[in-house]
């Protein structure tokens, strides 16, 4: 597949907690990215990791990398309703050009 | 305007004509890739450009598909004797030389092949 893994699929969580998503891929990258799609609408980036950092924090978000396994981690604190919508992750493997998107986590914040 | 845009918004047409999608990058962006994304799917990589060099493509990509970026500007992608498959939304992004801050991407141009 050209497509990492996302862990959970699909979550559904009460307004205030904290939802945490997983992404799983292949071979070596340069970087992971994290994004998030409303329905029917564009991408939005949200927060790049290197492949030399372990943890990056941005406002509500933080994303860890764990390069021996091939895994990162999205971690949406204090969660709101607003925050409802897709998130996917998207790798740049070492020796290409194209980031490769995750099937992605739909997250359901409900009020 | 400063994002990306990408023209027509919809398109409908009938299956084995061709169509032809726009994609306008943020003007300092020199990388330009396209996507195609179907419904519950994450967004499928097509084609790469770096300035008007068209540096890698899907092997997914059959000869039907074919794209261009004259003089490092605005792209196209134009789908030759389209098939119901290849109904989609198209999506258009475009990043500096650091992507730091990540892909900008387009709202996308929905095909429908009927």
């Amino acid at each position: 597949s050209q497509q990492g893994e996302e862990d959970p699929q699909a979550l559904s969580i009460q307004e205030g907690e904290n939802a945490t998503m997983n992404c799983s891929y292949k071979t070596s990258i340069n970087n992971l990215q994290w994004y998030r799609q409303n329905s029917g609408r564009g991408l939005v980036h949200l927060i790049l990791i290197r492949s030399n950092e372990r943890e990056k924090h941005s406002g509500r978000l933080r994303v860890t990398l764990d390069t021996s396994k091939k895994s990162s981690s999205l971690l949406i604190t204090a969660s709101r309703a607003a925050d409802t919508a897709s998130y996917f992750c998207a790798t740049d493997y070492t020796g290409g050009f194209k980031t490769i998107f995750g099937a992605g986590t739909r997250l359901f914040v409900k009020a | 305007d400063t994002g990306v845009s990408q023209d027509p918004r919809h398109k409908i047409t009938k299956r084995g004509q061709n169509v032809t999608f726009r994609c306008d990058p943020i003007s300092e962006h020199n990388r330009l890739y396209w996507y195609r994304q179907t419904l519950g799917q994450g967004p499928e990589f097509l084609t790469y450009f770096q300035n008007e060099a068209q540096l890698e493509k899907s092997r997914l990509l059959s000869d039907r598909f074919s794209a261009e970026r004259p003089k490092g500007s605005f792209s196209t992608l134009e789908i030759q004797r389209t098939e119901q498959g290849d109904s989609a939304m198209y999506l258009c992004a475009s990043s500096p030389r650091d992507i730091h801050y990540g892909y900008t991407f387009g709202s996308g141009t929905r095909l429908t092949v009927v």
